[in-house]
């Protein structure tokens, strides 16, 4: 069974800070890895998609690597703003077994990030 | 940005009462799901759809029911809502039904409370 753990839970770092947010799936038979954010009582906005033959993904101040064999992602903020403030949700895209040929996303409990000015 | 679509953003409604979750996107996309979220948790899948009268249960089981009679639409039915569906519905689709370019795209949410 697939799943995804998000270290840490929370973060809190002072602006302008660089940081990085930990994501781990036990299983490295994916088809992609997928970034999101979730504002407080809000729905996903989707940051980056890094494919299986991926090795990292840029956007602004965002950088996600994936290091599939060893079952890792980290996301990359640089120089953090409080609009950064959120939680950040990992997901994974594998297939699934039980629906014959079909895929999945599985996702991780996410890390919520405060930047505080 | 992703187009799509739910509505209503917030819900408080009294048991027993039949509801209805709306989502629409204006992506032409094939393939819609529903997750469940609720506080500090996981998303769970409880519904998908390949495209027009295809619908799936996913692995989180769930009393509600969807229906797929256009590309674009894809709402959720819970014929008589009980306290324990309390939860935030979030609504998402995509271009590709598999493969490594599959990317999901989200809806707002509806946050439900029965009360």
């Amino acid at each position: 069974k697939q799943e995804v753990t998000q270290i840490p839970a929370a973060l809190s770092v002072p602006e302008g800070e660089n940081l990085v947010l930990n994501c781990s799936f036990t299983d490295s038979a994916i088809y992609n890895l997928q970034w999101f954010r979730q504002d407080p009582g809000k729905g996903l906005t989707s940051l980056l998609l890094i494919q299986s033959s991926q090795r990292e993904q840029t956007s602004g101040r965002l950088n996600a690597s994936l290091d599939k064999s060893s079952g890792r992602s980290t996301l990359y903020i640089a120089a953090s703003q409080p609009g950064d403030s959120a939680t950040y949700l990992c997901a994974v895209r594998r297939p699934w077994q039980a629906q014959g040929g079909s895929e999945k996303l599985v996702f991780g409990k996410g890390t919520k990030l405060t930047v505080n000015p | 940005e992703a187009d799509i679509y739910q509505t209503p953003r917030y819900l408080v409604i009294g048991t027993g009462k039949k509801i209805t979750l709306e989502c629409s996107q204006t992506m032409g996309h094939d393939k819609m799901y529903w997750y469940q979220q609720d506080p500090g948790m996981e998303l769970h899948l409880i519904h998908y759809s390949y495209g027009v009268n295809s619908t799936e249960k996913g692995d989180l089981s769930s009393e509600s029911t969807v229906s797929r009679i256009r590309t674009e639409h894809f709402p959720l039915t819970l014929e008589s809502a009980r306290p324990s569906h309390t939860s935030q519905y979030l609504c998402a689709s995509s271009k590709f039904h598999r493969g490594p370019d599959t990317e999901a795209f989200f809806g707002q949410g509806t946050r439900l409370t029965v009360v």
